[in-house]
């Protein structure tokens, strides 16, 4: 069964300053999902990593995959309080038809 | 891109009766499937919607309490049946299919029960 492990859960930081949100999930998987909620909001599509060593990047928001290590990483670079949302990563169950599995959220607040 | 809309956007039931919540979207899509999300929680698949057929269900999620229709491919329906203060949550359609595997989401519905 595919678990899917976020870390840290709570993150509270200075405008500024550079992060990273972990993402491990424990079985094979080649496609992996990040997504923004704000509060009250559904879901915004961040990014969609399809292979091994896929970068994405989108203002001051980078996302990497390692399958080999199940890992995922979402880094933010020069933080500013607009990126403060609950970040939740998203791995596909393989071969089972574009069913999804969450992480548990990671919620960014930053400060000021 | 895909865009959903969901209806309705957020009722209160009481106790015993049933909600049924519609997820409409603008283009035919392989796959939809049906989330709940509990305040401050993560998002939980209930099934999957299969087009023409009875849907999937994940572990702890019963067609009986959660009926759901998908007559094509660009609608379905999950109700809510014989509610309980623990259904109260947002319920997301969310679908996908496209050439990037995107997987698109709906506004929710937010239910609460009494």
């Amino acid at each position: 069964e595919l678990k899917v492990e976020q870390n840290p859960l709570f993150l509270s930081m200075q405008e500024g300053k550079n992060y990273t949100i972990y993402c491990n999930y424990s079985t094979t998987s080649d496609r992996l999902y990040w997504y923004r909620q704000d509060p009250g909001k559904s879901l915004e599509s961040l990014f969609v990593l399809l292979s091994n060593g896929a970068v994405k990047q989108e203002g001051r928001l980078m996302a990497s995959l390692d399958t080999k290590a199940r890992l995922s990483t979402l880094h933010i670079t020069a933080a500013v309080h607009d990126l403060s949302a609950t970040y939740f990563c998203a791995v596909q169950v393989a071969n089972r038809d574009d069913k999804i599995i969450f992480g548990k959220g990671t919620r960014l607040h930053i400060l000021p | 891109s895909a865009v959903i809309s969901q209806k309705p956007s957020r009722d209160i039931c009481q106790r015993g009766t049933s909600l049924t919540i519609q997820c409409q979207v603008d283009s035919q899509v392989t796959m939809m499937f049906w989330y709940r999300q509990q305040p401050g929680q993560s998002l939980t698949l209930i099934a999957t919607a299969n087009q023409g057929s009875e849907a999937t269900y994940e572990s702890g999620f019963v067609i009986d309490k959660f009926p759901i229709s998908r007559p094509n491919l660009t609608f379905s329906t999950l109700t809510v049946s014989n509610m309980s203060p623990e259904d109260s949550s947002i319920y997301l359609c969310s679908a996908s299919g496209g050439i990037n595997y995107e997987q698109y989401f709906g506004p929710g519905t937010r239910l609460t029960v009494t």
